[in-house]
């Protein structure tokens, strides 16, 4: 148990579908992230929002649209996602800039 | 913008053994934190050290511990007597400290192996 909850575990869907990652954190902190995980390459920050507030968009295209109803969750959702979208999504949550960033277990998304 | 380089691909050492991963990075920020995370097979990301940069003394947990070269701007870890549950993905990371919110610069990550 991390602390940190993401569903769907698994999701594949269509180029033309739309669907929403959900991140739910447990641990009462004020900022939460998202981050894409691709074979091959680092991991890339996607989000951030910091008390509800986004604070960064890591120039990510309009087909990812995030949204922050309250400090404990975040979303993700996705429409028209290209084969190149397919990854690991990570959500991450923390205290605030100078705690650790606490992860969930990702959702892996296959794009057909 | 900050980048993050781990050379080692792959790393397979025998149970009880040292190892050392190594990392360095580019800022030209003075106020930051490093971090090793660990990634098993179960993808959930575990924090294993952290680094503040204005901290001159090594940080230590249990078997896990850190080479911070500030100058150099080397952060390596080294896991002592290590076991089969150490076999992941370890990725160094970098946070700038400068207030607000920041998200975390990834390395490409080391798989590290551990043979019986």
């Amino acid at each position: 148990e991390t602390g940190v909850t993401q569903t769907p575990r698994h999701l594949v869907m269509g180029m033309t579908n739309k669907k929403s990652l959900k991140c739910e954190q447990h641990l009462g902190h004020n900022a939460m992230y998202w981050y894409k995980q691709s074979a091959k390459k680092p991991l890339e920050l996607m989000f951030v929002y910091n008390f509800k507030e986004q604070t960064e968009n890591n120039s990510v295209p309009s087909r990812f649209s995030p949204e922050c109803p309250n400090s404990s969750h975040l979303f993700l959702h996705l429409h028209t996602l290209q084969p190149e979208d397919s990854a690991l999504y990570l959500c991450a949550s923390s205290q605030d800039a100078r705690q650790p960033q606490h992860f969930g277990d990702g959702t892996r998304l296959s794009i057909l | 913008a900050q980048t993050v380089t781990q050379s080692q691909p792959e790393m397979s050492v025998q149970e009880a053994e040292t190892v050392t991963l190594s990392c360095t990075y580019d800022t030209s920020e003075n106020n930051y934190y490093l971090f090793w995370y660990k990634q098993p097979p179960s993808r959930q990301m575990i924090l294993v050290i952290r680094q503040e940069a204005y901290k001159q003394q090594n940080a230590t947990e249990n078997r896990f511990s850190v080479n911070f070269q500030k100058a150099a701007k080397s952060f390596s870890l080294k896991i002592s007597d290590s076991q089969l549950g150490d076999t992941a993905m370890y990725f160094c990371a970098f946070m700038y400290s400068g207030g607000g919110a920041d998200g975390l610069t990834f390395g490409k990550g080391t798989h590290l192996i551990i043979q019986p």
